[in-house]
């Protein structure tokens, strides 16, 4: 397709499982982000793919959570141990080249996260 | 640390009648400033972007928004709403292109 694809775009699941989310970037764009969107807050930078270096992880909140970033393709984000505030919406955005592009992000439609 | 504030969580407004929405940040320099828009069954996509240069950002889709040093401030504006215009809107700011930090978002509300 031609926008960021995410999957999939709702999953509940019980306290302690473990959830895997996943993005598809637009074809070509080398910078992928993943944000969180809890109720009724801003978007909260997790991390920061950029082509083969290394990933600016400075915004996971715990050690349960995890992303992995295959070249420039799909990212998958990884949430261990699943806790009730983990329920939100996990928004992954790509864009061209950050350093030298235009600021802008291309945010997919997001994973809705229910924790029980 | 950086921050960027939003002060209205929720905004009602008459089709055809004015619309601000309010941003305003916490750093030391001039960042990059970006207004994002959420409609319904949408993601998030770029609605204006602030580089440098006017302190007046072009007019998309009728919006503009203004860019005050002084008070820290990029408030975005449309003259007269569209009911197509409910959605949750989103200041963002950036040093560097690459990490945004965004603000906790204002919905608007529009009424016939």
């Amino acid at each position: 397709g031609a926008g960021v694809s995410q999957s999939p775009s709702n999953k509940v699941t019980e306290k302690g499982k473990d959830v895997e989310l996943r993005c598809d970037p637009i074809s070509g764009h080398t910078a992928l982000y993943w944000y969180r969107q809890r109720l009724g807050q801003g978007l909260e930078f997790l991390i920061y793919f950029q082509g083969n270096s290394a990933p600016d992880k400075s915004g996971l909140p715990s050690d349960r959570f995890s992303a992995e970033r295959t070249g420039e393709s799909v990212s998958t984000l990884t949430i261990q141990r699943t806790q009730q505030e983990d329920s939100a919406v996990y928004l992954c955005a790509s864009s061209w080249n950050a350093r030298r592009g235009t600021g802008e992000l291309f945010f997919g439609e997001g994973s809705r996260l229910t924790v029980l | 640390a950086q921050s960027v504030t939003q002060p209205d969580i929720h905004i009602t407004v008459s089709e055809g009648a004015s619309l601000e929405l309010r941003c305003n940040y916490s750093y030391g320099a001039t960042p990059y400033l970006f207004w994002y828009v959420q409609s319904p069954g949408q993601g998030l996509q770029l609605l204006l972007k602030y580089f440098s240069g006017d302190t007046l950002v072009q007019v998309i889709k009728g919006f503009e928004a203004e860019f005050k040093r002084s008070q820290s401030s990029f408030n975005l504006r449309k003259p007269s709403v569209h009911w197509s215009d409910a959605a949750e809107y989103f200041c963002a700011v950036s040093f560097n292109d690459y990490k945004l930090s965004f603000g906790a978002g204002t919905t608007v509300t529009v009424r016939a």
